[in-house]
């Protein structure tokens, strides 16, 4: 079973910013939280990933309260080019495979 | 960040017939790769997890005789889907992960999809 849970789907116009929010109310402390991006007959895009607090790169923020339960992937000013499936997971290393949830559908209206 | 590549990018094959596909990590040696499959519409499905010089670990219900994985090398997997049928059309999709900043992060190759006639 996967261990987060994510709305099934989230409309925004152009330029907005998105974020979405995933549960991960088991989370071991050992494990990571990632963000992946997949487009359709794409393999999924690694986004972003955290332990706890704040994290930037150049295309996405993630906010990790204290708690760790959950998290959420902040995309600034999207474009259409955004619409995608995005998939939260959570893990303690590489060597353990990763259980993906449904995602979270992602279309960018202009 | 990190590079899996997978060949063929897709295949069409007649029913009963052997195909091969191979995941390889391009900039770094990957001591773990899975194999995952993937149905229109719906979200990525473990099959099993490669490890290099080992036999690889199945999921439940996947036929281990059916999906044969070969962890030839640090780089690369194989992934051979034997007498294949037509419900094993499915999008085909490996993963490797690599170290970065203390925690390995795992990274997949651009999928292979699979059509049986």
């Amino acid at each position: 079973l996967a261990k987060t849970t994510q709305p099934i789907s989230m409309d925004s116009y152009e330029g907005q910013e998105v974020n979405i929010t995933c549960s991960h109310n088991n989370i071991a402390t050992n494990d990571y939280i990632t963000w992946y991006q997949q487009f359709p007959s794409q393999g999924p895009r690694f986004i972003i990933q955290g332990y706890k607090t704040k994290v930037t790169n150049e295309v996405a923020s993630l906010f990790i309260p204290a708690d760790r339960k959950s998290s959420t992937l902040s995309l600034p000013r999207v474009s259409l080019s955004d619409t995608a499936v995005y998939y939260c997971l959570v893990g303690d290393n590489g060597n353990t495979p990763l259980v993906f949830g449904k995602g979270t559908r992602l279309s960018v209206i202009a | 960040g990190a590079v899996v590549s997978q060949h063929p990018s897709r295949v069409i094959c007649k029913s009963g017939t052997s195909v091969k596909i191979e995941c390889r990590s391009l900039d770094f040696q990957a001591t773990t790769m899975f194999w995952y499959r993937q149905f229109p519409k719906q979200s990525l499905m473990l099959m099993a997890t490669s490890n290099e010089g080992s036999k690889a670990t199945y999921e439940q219900g996947v036929e281990k005789d059916k999906f044969l994985i070969n962890h030839a090398s640090l780089t690369l997997s194989t992934l051979t889907v034997t007498s294949a049928h037509p419900e094993d059309s499915s999008f085909y999709i490996c993963s490797a992960s690599t170290s970065g900043q203390g925690q390995e992060t795992q990274y997949f190759g651009p999928g292979t999809r699979l059509l049986v006639l």
